[in-house]
């Protein structure tokens, strides 16, 4: 069982809509990451927050909006989402502490957009 | 070229044979590498780091040339439960000012172990 904790499992919104999706590790990692995965392709980087600071940002349109909150939570709004949207959204965490790091995933949250 | 480049496959191997993938990579400053796994409509799962040295874990045996600037992967009596994609990831070194590197995953391998 993954220690990356992912909710909702799944969402379905429509255009106008805005939720949020969440994850929570508690493995004392300090580097968080959003990614996201269409099908047949691999996960793409979207953020990493490094000791719950902003690090990386991949260039990700503003209706995506992270957050942390703390060290172990990392949340991504969304707001005014396009159907080219819909695809799984992966949260991972790493230990942090070193450049190089072993990325441990959670279950993902499946985003249909309408 | 691409920063990191696999096979997409798929591969379709009998059970009980040996398979391997290659994945090459472009920026010779990469320093880390892994082969991950992933099922249909699951995240990815760490199936090991690679190391300069070569490493095995079991069936599995992982393989860095850093002259030629690619790893391999060999599993060895493939089972049925080893269908998945695998996954090549690597470091990219950026600049940044945090220290975070940045992972890029490959396109990813399909293998399915034939009964």
């Amino acid at each position: 069982d993954t220690e990356v904790t992912q909710t909702p499992k799944h969402l379905v919104m429509g255009m106008t809509n805005k939720k949020s999706l969440k994850c929570e590790q508690h493995m004392g990692h300090r580097a968080m990451y959003w990614y996201k995965q269409k099908a047949k392709k691999p996960p793409e980087l979207m953020f990493v927050y490094s000791y719950e600071k902003l690090s990386i940002n991949e260039s990700v349109p503003s209706r995506f909006s992270p957050e942390c909150p703390n060290s172990s939570l990392l949340n991504l709004h969304l707001h005014a989402l396009q159907p080219e949207d819909s695809a799984l959204y992966l949260c991972a965490s790493s230990q942090g502490d070193r450049d190089y790091e072993k990325l441990f995933f959670g279950s993902g949250t499946q985003l249909s957009v309408l | 070229r691409k920063e990191v480049e696999q096979d997409p496959g798929p591969f379709n191997v009998p059970e009980g044979a040996t398979v391997a993938f290659n994945c090459t990579y472009s920026n010779s400053a990469s320093q880390s590498f892994f082969w991950y796994r992933q099922d249909c409509r699951k995240e990815p799962k760490l199936l090991m780091s690679v190391y300069s040295s070569g490493n095995e874990d079991g069936r599995f045996t992982a393989q860095l040339n850093r002259a030629s600037q690619y790893i391999s992967l060999l599993i060895r009596d493939s089972k049925l439960s080893d269908s998945a994609t695998y996954l090549c990831v690597v470091n990219i070194p950026t600049i940044s000012n945090f220290g975070n590197e940045k992972l890029t995953f490959g396109t990813g391998t399909r293998l399915t172990i034939i009964p």
